[in-house]
């Protein structure tokens, strides 16, 4: 069964500062692997998609990698800002299953 | 204006009643999901659907109950025998690059 870790549970950062989400996973049969934002109350929205076969995605500040070998994908923020506060979630793509399962997601505060 | 509608936002039931949330979308996506997110957790899978009239049962299923008889709609019934419903569900698509879309999410209260 795939499991999927973030670590930190929660982060907090000082404005201007770069910082980097791990997302790791024990199941290296994935089809894609996803990163989306939380706010307090509302839906997930989409940030990155990798799929299986590229080691990165790259939008604005953010970047997203993939190792598929180690069973590790990273989400590098720069110069973070206030605005990017909120919960970052991973999810992986089980190739066989066709379903997705979550981590438990990484709460960014980013203080002015 | 293209997305995923889920109503009500907020939802409130007393304790043994079954009740039923909305997901539509227009989208044209053939596959659907439903999460389930407790405070401070990620989402669990409670049921998905890969296409029209056929769905199967995800991680946390005991208690639910879907259809799919139209590719837009996906509702969940939550029934009286999950124990612990109250909880923000959340309904997602899937687009064929596996590209997963969710909609506002429907806070349930039972009591």
């Amino acid at each position: 069964k795939q499991e999927v870790t973030q670590i930190p549970a929660a982060l907090s950062v000082p404005e201007g500062e770069n910082l980097v989400l791990n997302c790791s996973f024990t199941d290296s049969a994935i089809y894609n692997l996803q990163w989306f934002r939380q706010d307090p109350g509302k839906g997930l929205t989409s940030l990155l998609l990798i799929q299986s076969s590229q080691r990165e995605q790259t939008s604005g500040r953010l970047n997203a990698s993939l190792d598929k070998s180690s069973g590790r994908s990273t989400l590098y923020i720069a110069a973070s800002q206030p605005g990017d506060s909120a919960t970052y979630l991973c999810a992986v793509v089980d190739t066989n299953a066709g379903k997705s399962t979550f981590g438990d997601g990484t709460t960014l505060t980013v203080k002015p | 204006d293209g997305g995923i509608t889920q109503s009500p936002k907020y939802l409130f039931r007393k304790e043994g009643q079954n009740v039923t949330l909305s997901c539509e979308q227009n989208l044209n996506h053939d596959a659907m999901y439903w999460y389930r997110q407790d405070p401070g957790q990620g989402l669990r899978l409670i049921y998905y659907s890969q296409i029209v009239n056929d769905f199967q049962k995800g991680d946390i299923a005991e208690g639910y109950s879907v259809s799919r008889e139209k590719k837009e709609s996906f509702p969940l019934t939550v029934t009286s025998a999950q124990k612990n419903p109250t909880a923000f569900y959340l309904c997602a698509t899937g687009s064929g690059t596996g590209q997963q879309y969710f909609g506002p999410g429907t806070r349930l209260t039972v009591t």
